[in-house]
């Protein structure tokens, strides 16, 4: 079955640097993904939608210029927490989706970020 | 707009015992219910999804859900519980039958005792 695999599925890092995860579609090609992020015992919050060849679009109050999505090809997906800070300690999901209808949303399996 | 609420939050539950996981939903546009399982710092993984056509959903590891329009509800059951059906379990709904901007629940945590 179609997989997303997500790398790294954990990082710590120091406040200031930037970090970046990576989303991959591994036997389809997913014209969408999709960013959340998940505060301990809480839901998913959908923070951008991303498509291949295009600009991602953010939900409100996602800030663009903190966390930079890159959907260069059909199979990958970057986020970028650029300049971290212990506020952005959190567990970010990806998941991508065919173009075709009716297809499932796969999920990547986390990356946990620690920023100290 | 749309909007999920799971009614409970935790559920525990005696190993073999049957389980009903609450959700309801509010949209207005035609919606796509579905049912995630997410086991600890992993990814979710669909459990089952409504579309259109029968209202009764099986999914897999044995888990259905009814589809019930007037009463906007898309509970999740099991009869019967393992040990390894441990986990959070989201609803989400959404406008988009691939389930693109899914707007999801709190979630609820199943804890099956032995």
């Amino acid at each position: 079955g179609a997989v997303v695999s997500q790398h790294p599925s954990w990082v710590i890092c120091k406040s200031g640097t930037s970090v970046k995860i990576e989303c991959r579609s591994l036997d389809f090609q997913a014209t969408t993904m999709f960013w959340y992020r998940q505060f301990p015992k809480q839901s998913l919050m959908l923070m951008a939608t991303s498509n291949e060849g295009s600009k991602a679009t953010y939900e409100q109050g996602v800030e663009k210029d903190k966390f930079l999505i890159n959907h260069a090809s059909l199979t990958l997906s970057t986020l970028t927490v650029t300049s971290a800070h212990p506020e952005d300690s959190s567990f970010y999901i990806c998941s991508a989706s065919f173009a075709l209808s009716n297809s499932p949303l796969h999920f990547g399996n986390g990356t946990r970020l620690t920023v100290t | 707009a749309q909007s999920v609420t799971q009614l409970d939050s935790q559920v525990p539950v005696f190993e073999e015992a049957p389980v009903e996981l609450r959700c309801n939903y509010s949209s207005s546009v035609s919606v796509y219910l579905f049912w995630y399982v997410q086991y600890p710092n992993q990814g979710l993984q669909l459990l089952l999804k409504y579309l259109s056509g029968s209202t009764l959903v099986k999914g897999i590891n044995g888990f259905e859900a009814e589809f019930n329009k007037s009463q906007t509800s898309f509970h999740l059951r099991k009869p019967s519980v393992h040990i390894s059906d441990t986990a959070e379990y989201f609803c989400a709904v959404s406008g988009d039958a691939n389930a693109g901007k899914s707007t999801f629940g709190d979630g609820t945590t199943l804890t099956v005792k032995p």
